[in-house]
């Protein structure tokens, strides 16, 4: 099965709010995780990062923590525009496992006027 | 600077024929990675390539190959393809495994 998911298939927020995207995953052994922003018909956008010997990164209007306790990682993004209207996957690298990216399922962010 | 570029945007194909997905990037990464993306799900990882000359296969390389033409390409061929085969696909690039990884823009296949 799948090591990463998002408990949310659909956000909605008012313009304006803050949105926090939550995202769990089930191996201990990842250790690089990496937040993508996908608008329709585009590649995934690299948003922010973060690695394991971290809790928490900023970057411009989004924030990223990560729980190593409980296996939880979450993306904030503060003062929700129009424009992030978009599907946002996290996905995490595996120590020890096979080069690239496994992804969750994405949760799809709809700002409301 | 384009990034990742592939080539076609778009591709309808019979079953049973075959093609080529293109794809290079000019950032001078060393890795280079195959996805799929199928409606309403994530990304699965077909191939990838962690340096020229190597390939190793992902989650889901059944009905694929690769070939790491250069530094810079990376080249996706379905054999002959199936209906299953039906997908996004992309193809992304990175410096080393804990670097963020550029995508490109995706392939839109459909097998009839």
């Amino acid at each position: 099965g799948e090591s990463v998911g998002l408990h949310l298939p659909t956000l909605s927020v008012q313009e304006g709010d803050n949105s926090i995207i939550n995202c769990a995953y089930s191996n201990s052994a990842s250790d690089y995780f990496i937040w993508y922003k996908q608008e329709s018909g585009k590649g995934p956008q690299f948003i922010i990062d973060i690695r394991s010997n971290m809790d928490k990164r900023q970057g411009q209007r989004v924030t990223v923590l990560l729980n190593k306790t409980v296996k939880h990682l979450s993306l904030q993004i503060a003062a929700t525009q129009p424009g992030d209207s978009a599907v946002y996957f996290c996905a995490e690298n595996i120590r020890g496992g096979a080069d690239g990216l496994t992804f969750g399922k994405g949760t799809h962010l709809i700002i409301q006027p | 600077n384009a990034g990742v570029t592939q080539t076609p945007k778009f591709q309808v194909l019979k079953t049973g024929q075959s093609m080529t997905l293109q794809c290079a990037q000019d950032m001078n990464h060393n890795s280079m990675y195959w996805y799929r993306q199928d409606p309403g799900m994530g990304l699965r990882l077909i191939y990838y390539s962690a340096s020229e000359g190597t390939t190793d296969k992902g989650e889901v390389p059944n009905g694929y190959n690769v070939s790491r033409l250069n530094k810079r390409e990376f080249s996706l061929r379905l054999e002959s393809a199936a209906p299953s085969q039906t997908s996004v696909y992309f193809c992304a690039s990175n410096l080393d495994r804990d670097y963020g990884y550029t995508f490109g823009s995706g392939t839109r296949l459909t097998v009839v």
